[in-house]
């Protein structure tokens, strides 16, 4: 069965230091997505991409984040300064137009400290 | 504003027991509600999904129905087994290839 793999699993930072969260979507999906889910609270929708292009954005998503898909396997979010409440699991998800094909991978656990 | 509402927050059950999670939906335009498990630290996984024209959908032990008049639909997990403890998340899908819009789950704990 297809996977979406996300690294690293968790991950440590300084505030103020810039984080990489890594994703390889499912190969032949065309469509990829960032979530976050506070401890306790509910996933929220980060950004989606489309055509190597941002299509929807959160107000969660500031100008202090970002994605590329760099080399046409990898997807990635970045962090350009974190800050404390950006502690979160972030969730890639990738997504087929048969419209069932909703993956997700198993989260980067990411600690500002 | 586009909203998904789980009940009850948390519930306790005997191992073999069945039991019934609700959630309530205000998003437009509607596409499909998913249900999903997610274990503790771990990514949701699918459980079933249902587009607009679908009343109800089994996978398992796992019934979910759909009621797109009143924006309801019900998780039914039967003869439940520890394994089955886990956050159950209701999404709903808006528009086409859109964004989820997540619910906030309900805690299952299933003992012996």
């Amino acid at each position: 069965e297809p996977e979406v793999t996300q690294t690293p699993s968790h991950q440590v930072t300084q505030m103020g230091q810039e984080v990489i969260l890594r994703c390889v979507p499912i190969s032949n999906h065309l469509y990829f997505y960032w979530y976050r889910q506070i401890l306790g609270q509910k996933v929220e929708f980060l950004v989606s991409f489309y055509n190597n292009e941002i299509s929807e954005k959160s107000e969660i998503f500031d100008d202090q984040f970002s994605v590329e898909r760099p080399d046409g396997s990898n997807f990635t979010l970045k962090i350009r300064s974190t800050k404390l409440e950006d502690s979160a699991m972030y969730f890639c998800a990738s997504y087929q137009e048969d419209f069932y094909g909703y993956t997700f991978g198993s989260g980067t656990r990411l600690t500002v400290v | 504003k586009n909203q998904v509402e789980q009940s009850p927050q948390s519930l306790i059950i005997l191992e073999g027991k069945n039991c019934t999670l609700q959630c309530n939906y205000t998003v437009s335009p509607f596409s499909n509600l998913r249900w999903y498990k997610q274990d503790t630290g771990r990514g949701p996984v699918s459980l079933t999904i249902m587009t607009f024209s679908e009343n109800t959908k089994s996978n398992g032990r796992y019934t979910a129905t759909l009621d797109a008049d009143t924006k309801q639909s019900s998780l039914h997990i039967t003869a439940s087994q520890l394994s089955d403890s886990a956050s159950y998340i209701c999404v709903v899908s808006a528009g086409y290839g859109n964004k989820l819009v997540f619910g906030a789950g309900t805690i299952l704990r299933v003992k012996s």
